[in-house]
């Protein structure tokens, strides 16, 4: 079965520093991965995905990820943090041969301190 | 603008109620989702459509009910509910691998 694993739940920076958010997946099968933001009181917006290709993908808001297939990861990082990044981000999965369910991780809290 | 719409916002209801939340996309979608969002859990899936009149059961369907009469809607019934359901729930529709989600409805059961 698949699952998907946020490794930290609250990852407190200080602005302008960098920032690195954990995730790591288990499939048996060829994934596609999402990264997804959700600020305070909001639903859900798409940062970034891998479908396939390069397995860097840059996405919105100055964040990028990194597909690694042999670690089976896929973390989300930002050179520069800012107060507006403060956020729950969450990470998602899904087979390429699947009936369209997307496995979520439980979120990873980004703390922005001034 | 296009994309997923869900009703009530906000809803609180008292133990053993039933309630309807509505979700309505205008993408001509096949596939639609609900899914409930609980603290340190992410989001998982209740219950979920590949087409009109298609339902089938996610990872958390007890005490939910679905239907899908039409592509644009997909309402999720609360048949009797309960505190375990407090939560805040999304509405997904989906082609391909692009994702569109509803703004919630956070549910509050006393």
């Amino acid at each position: 079965a698949q699952s998907v694993t946020q490794l930290d739940s609250q990852v407190p920076v200080f602005e302008e520093a960098p920032v690195e958010l954990r995730c790591n997946y288990s499939s048996s099968v060829s994934v596609y991965l999402f990264w997804y933001v959700q600020y305070p009181n909001q639903g859900l917006q798409l940062l970034l995905k891998y479908l396939s290709g390069s397995t860097l993908v840059k996405g919105i808001n100055g964040f990028e990820a990194e597909f690694n297939k042999s670690q089976t990861s896929f973390h989300l990082r930002k050179p520069s943090v800012h107060i507006s990044d403060t956020a729950e981000y969450f990470c998602a999965v899904k087979n390429e041969d699947s009936n369209y369910q997307l496995i979520w991780g439980a979120g990873t809290k980004l703390i922005i301190k001034p | 603008n296009a994309g997923v719409t869900q009703t009530p916002k906000f809803q609180v209801l008292k133990t053993g109620q039933s309630m309807t939340l509505q979700c309505a996309q205008d993408m001509n979608h096949e596939y639609m989702s609900w899914y409930r969002q609980d603290p340190g859990m992410g989001l998982r899936l209740i219950h979920y459509s590949v087409g009109a009149g298609i339902t089938d059961q996610g990872e958390v369907p007890n005490g939910y009910n679905v239907s899908r009469s039409t592509t644009e809607d997909f309402p999720l019934r609360l048949l009797s509910a309960a505190p375990s359901q407090t939560s805040v729930y999304f509405c997904a529709s989906s082609y391909g691998q692009r994702y569109t989600f509803g703004s919630g409805t956070r549910l509050t059961v006393v």
